[in-house]
């Protein structure tokens, strides 16, 4: 089975801050890992996904991933963070043969000025 | 290409009645996965399905249903609805299933009173 976990429901940052988004994963066998941020009265959309390719994933609108084995974690990150950016951001793992995705309970990122 | 399409995208109900959703994927995707989202159990995994075919389900009650067509457009339905139905659906679609990228759609609000 899969679950993830990600800390803290609501992050805010300044605008040109660093965003950094947690989550950590547990699955039984080698995940899939996603992140995908829905804007308001939207659906999700893919940032980015980790594929056991590489570690360090690059997805798009500036965020990236890393994927350690060793802390169960993939955190998504931003150098510096935009307004536009403000949105809820979830984390999920696929796994086991199937398609189905475990969400995590995601991240409201607010951006001040 | 175009995205995958959801209708309707507000649908209201009252208790006891039936609702149907439809969703019609990316061209070329052939899994359509469905996906419930509420503020309390956040985004939960309904069912799957690939060539006319349920190959994978979430644990939601037997009034929830699916089934997809030839040209892999999908339909889900919802008897004897509850309150507690009131939720974002969405819909997503990949290529094969499996470890494939979901691409969601907009989603259809259901409210139910």
């Amino acid at each position: 089975a899969q679950s993830v976990t990600q800390l803290g429901s609501h992050v805010s940052v300044s605008e040109g801050a660093l965003v950094l988004l947690r989550c950590n994963y547990s699955s039984s066998v080698p995940p899939y890992l996603f992140w995908y941020v829905q804007y308001p009265n939207q659906g999700l959309q893919l940032l980015l996904k980790y594929t056991s390719a590489a570690t360090l994933v690059k997805g798009i609108n500036g965020f990236e991933a890393e994927f350690k084995k060793s802390e169960t974690s993939f955190h998504l990150t931003k150098p510096s963070a935009h307004m536009s950016d403000a949105a809820e951001y979830f984390c999920a793992v696929s796994g086991g043969g199937g398609n189905k995705l475990t969400f995590g309970t995601g991240t409201q990122l607010k951006v001040e000025l | 290409k175009a995205g995958v399409t959801q209708t309707p995208r507000y649908l209201i109900k009252t208790r006891g009645q039936q609702v149907t959703l439809s969703c019609s994927p990316i061209s070329g995707h052939r899994s359509v996965s469905w996906y419930q989202q509420t503020p309390g159990q956040g985004l939960q995994f309904l069912f799957e399905y690939f060539s006319e075919t349920q190959r994978n389900k979430g644990n939601f009650p037997g009034r929830f249903s699916g089934r997809q067509f030839s040209n892999s457009r999908s339909e889900m339905n919802v008897s004897t609805l509850e309150l507690g139905d009131s939720a974002l659906y969405l819909c997503a679609s990949s290529l094969q299933g499996g470890k494939d990228t979901q691409y969601f759609g907009p989603g259809t609000r259901l409210t139910v009173l």
